[in-house]
């Protein structure tokens, strides 16, 4: 099975500072996928990526960047954090079947 | 754009029971896969089934494409079934973008 790694896998910030989430998957997945999940609820696609230097907008990208530098490395970057972006992150990579990293949970004060 | 429908929303199991759990979706998928949340968060994927019937150990998918429905069956549940399923579906075939349903929240007692 594919190794996806989050880090942190908790976070505290305060409102309007920079919060960069990080990704690495080990399998030489092409695409890889930033989601969200809220309390009581499914997955929500942030971006996703289908390689090195590609980004795409998924269906909640607003307050949201990412960077994918390497094929291995996925960022998740909130330029200036809210409240409304307290949640769990999840990263995945894979095509037809997706694997999921852990999480991070971020809390914005 | 693309619904994808769960149920029911949450089941409460005597240990020994099975459960039948339901997605619907709006348009045909391309690519469907599901999922099953530990209580603690890690989500793991359990089938990645856009047609047919697949089993592993206990738990058994069925996809039906042209009636755009697929089911999760979990035989003599135990209470380590407990946690969240969700399905997932992709209907396109040249982005693999998924979008998940609100899940199924089982709780098996023993």
């Amino acid at each position: 099975e594919a190794a996806v790694t989050q880090s942190p896998r908790n976070k505290v910030a305060v409102t309007g500072g920079k919060v960069t989430l990080s990704c690495n998957q080990t399998n030489n997945h092409n695409n890889m996928y930033w989601y969200r999940q809220d309390t009581g609820h499914g997955l929500r696609l942030i971006h996703y990526s289908y390689g090195a230097g590609s980004t795409e907008k998924g269906d909640i990208p607003d307050g949201y960047k990412a960077s994918r530098p390497s094929q291995e490395n996925f960022s998740l970057i909130l330029e200036l954090a809210t409240p409304s972006q307290t949640s769990v992150y999840f990263c995945a990579s894979g095509t037809g079947e997706q694997y999921f990293g852990p999480g991070t949970r971020l809390t914005v004060l | 754009g693309q619904q994808v429908q769960q149920s029911p929303a949450s089941l409460v199991l005597q240990e020994g029971e099975n459960a039948e759990l339901q997605c619907n979706f709006s348009s045909t998928a391309t690519r469907l896969q599901w999922f099953y949340q530990h209580p603690g968060g890690r989500l793991v994927s359990l089938f990645y089934n856009p047609s047919g019937t697949k089993h592993t150990g206990r738990l058994t998918s069925t996809t039906v494409t042209n009636e755009r429905r697929s089911s999760l069956h979990i035989s003599s549940s135990q209470t380590t079934d407990s946690g969240t399923y969700f399905c997932a579906i992709d209907h396109n075939t040249g982005n693999y973008k998924y979008v998940f349903g609100a899940g199924t929240r089982l709780k098996v007692i023993a």
